[in-house]
């Protein structure tokens, strides 16, 4: 069972330049997230997207940029990198549903991508 | 989703249980309670959810107050594996997404 499989798990950056963070769920999930995690804080939502073909911001979406042309893939974009993007960043799922009888609706996570930039 | 307030950090001796609590006074009818849990360098950890009856499940029990302004999770015996850091979230059920706050830090100790 693969769940949420990040690539790459760490990656050394130079400021300016660009990257994709990849990220793939076989769990047939509409609905998937990009978090991050700086040093000691809690994550914090960049992106999220319910389904093939629509995404939307969420708390700090600057400087990123996400596609959906799929159900299973979820890349985040990282255009001109800066120091400031130095964090862990996480990939999530999770079913799509409304009221009680998607009451546990869980979100599952990847394991993480660490990310520097210099 | 209602501002969820849990203490920094807390001890537990090993085989002792674990009870982490959270305040969430504004919580209102509809939304659940979840627990999620990181150890270090993982990604977040699905534990437990609940509306307003307690729930057990094999990780760990919650139970939540009768006005459902504050809910406790119960580690009933700790392990070292269990020191992570653990958020508790409340939000409506199908909602897009999770907000984190800092959490709890729980280090069990031999």
């Amino acid at each position: 069972n693969a769940g949420v499989t990040q690539t790459p798990k760490f990656r050394i950056l130079k400021i300016g330049q660009s990257m994709t963070l990849q990220c793939a769920q076989d769990m047939n999930h509409n609905y998937m997230y990009w978090y991050r995690q700086d040093p000691g804080m809690g994550l914090k939502l960049i992106y999220y997207s319910v389904g093939a073909g629509i995404t939307d911001k969420g708390e700090v979406p600057n400087g990123y940029n996400v596609s959906r042309s799929t159900t299973e893939d979820f890349p985040l974009r990282l255009e001109l990198a800066a120091p400031s993007q130095t964090s862990v960043y996480f990939c999530a799922s999770s079913p799509s549903g409304q009221g009680v009888i998607y009451s546990g609706n869980t979100i599952y996570f990847g394991e993480g991508s660490w990310l520097t930039v210099v | 989703d209602a501002k969820t307030t849990q203490p920094p950090s807390m001890d537990c001796a090993e085989g002792r249980a674990a009870n982490l609590p959270c305040n969430h006074s504004t919580i209102s009818g509809n939304e659940y309670v979840y627990w999620y849990r990181q150890i270090h360098s993982q990604g977040p950890q699905y534990i437990i959810h609940g509306l307003k009856n307690n729930e057990t499940n094999e990780m760990a029990s919650l139970i939540i107050t009768e006005d459902r302004k504050s809910s406790t999770l119960i580690l009933p015996h700790a392990t070292l594996r269990d020191t992570a850091v653990y958020y508790c979230i409340v939000r409506f059920p199908g909602y897009s997404t999770l907000t984190f706050g800092k959490g709890t830090m729980l280090l069990v100790s031999p």
